[in-house]
């Protein structure tokens, strides 16, 4: 059973718009959310991340939203940059003390010039 | 210049046959994880360890065995038990109580 979703399994956007992608989740206990950017064959790059006590966290072009009542996380990347083509992971961590970190299956991003 | 480093970044191996991925880090970071990824898949954790000499199986731990015997190396053991083995493998780490994890290049490891 997946507790962290990522529906959509592509996006493509044009350079200088908004890239918007979306993630879920389902376990009530995840109070730490990140973001992770991967270009094939490397390991993953930390992005952005959140705590469940915030609903917004800027970083530059990069904007985590997070509705809890929803169960529903978003990142905003503004503008979108060719560079920023990738596979992003959503990824949440259970309270508790485990620090495991469960994933997304992840959202392959294209912005074309 | 601090990072986490894995080798080989390419491994072939015949079926039957156990091989050991390496893991080093420099960051001086308490915990250590292994994840497996597949295509069209998300990362699974296979083990991790928060300290030196302990260590809990992830949740697809079967056919893999690890070893922390030092803070900075975590070394996988992919076994001739695991069914799949053909995947891209990558290992993590960070401070105990901080929820980003680090990751290192990954190694393909192809079994034929």
């Amino acid at each position: 059973d997946q507790q962290v979703k990522q529906n959509s399994p592509s996006l493509s956007v044009q350079e200088g718009r908004i890239s918007i992608l979306n993630c879920d989740y389902t376990n009530s206990m995840f109070d730490y959310f990140l973001w992770y950017k991967k270009y094939p064959a490397e390991g993953p790059t930390f992005l952005i991340s959140i705590s469940s006590i915030k609903d917004k966290n800027e970083d530059g072009r990069f904007t985590v939203f997070l509705n809890k009542s929803a169960k529903h996380l978003s990142l905003h990347i503004v503008p979108s940059q060719p560079g920023d083509s990738a596979v992003y992971f959503c990824a949440a961590r259970e309270q508790g003390g485990s620090e495991k970190l469960v994933f997304g299956k992840g959202t392959k991003l294209t912005v074309n010039p | 210049d601090g990072g986490i480093t894995q080798s080989p970044k390419y491994l072939f191996r015949k079926e039957g046959q156990n091989v050991t991925l390496s893991c080093e880090q420099n960051l001086n970071h308490d915990a250590m994880y292994w994840y497996r990824q597949d295509p069209g898949q998300g990362l699974r954790l296979i083990y991790y360890s928060q300290i030196v000499n302990d260590f809990q199986k992830g949740d697809i731990a079967e056919g893999y065995s690890v070893s922390r015997e030092k803070k900075e190396s975590f070394p996988l053991t992919v076994t001739s038990a695991q069914k799949n083995p053909t995947a891209f493998y990558l290992c993590a780490s960070s401070m105990w109580g901080y929820g980003e994890q680090y990751f290192g290049p990954g190694t393909r490891l192809t079994v034929t």
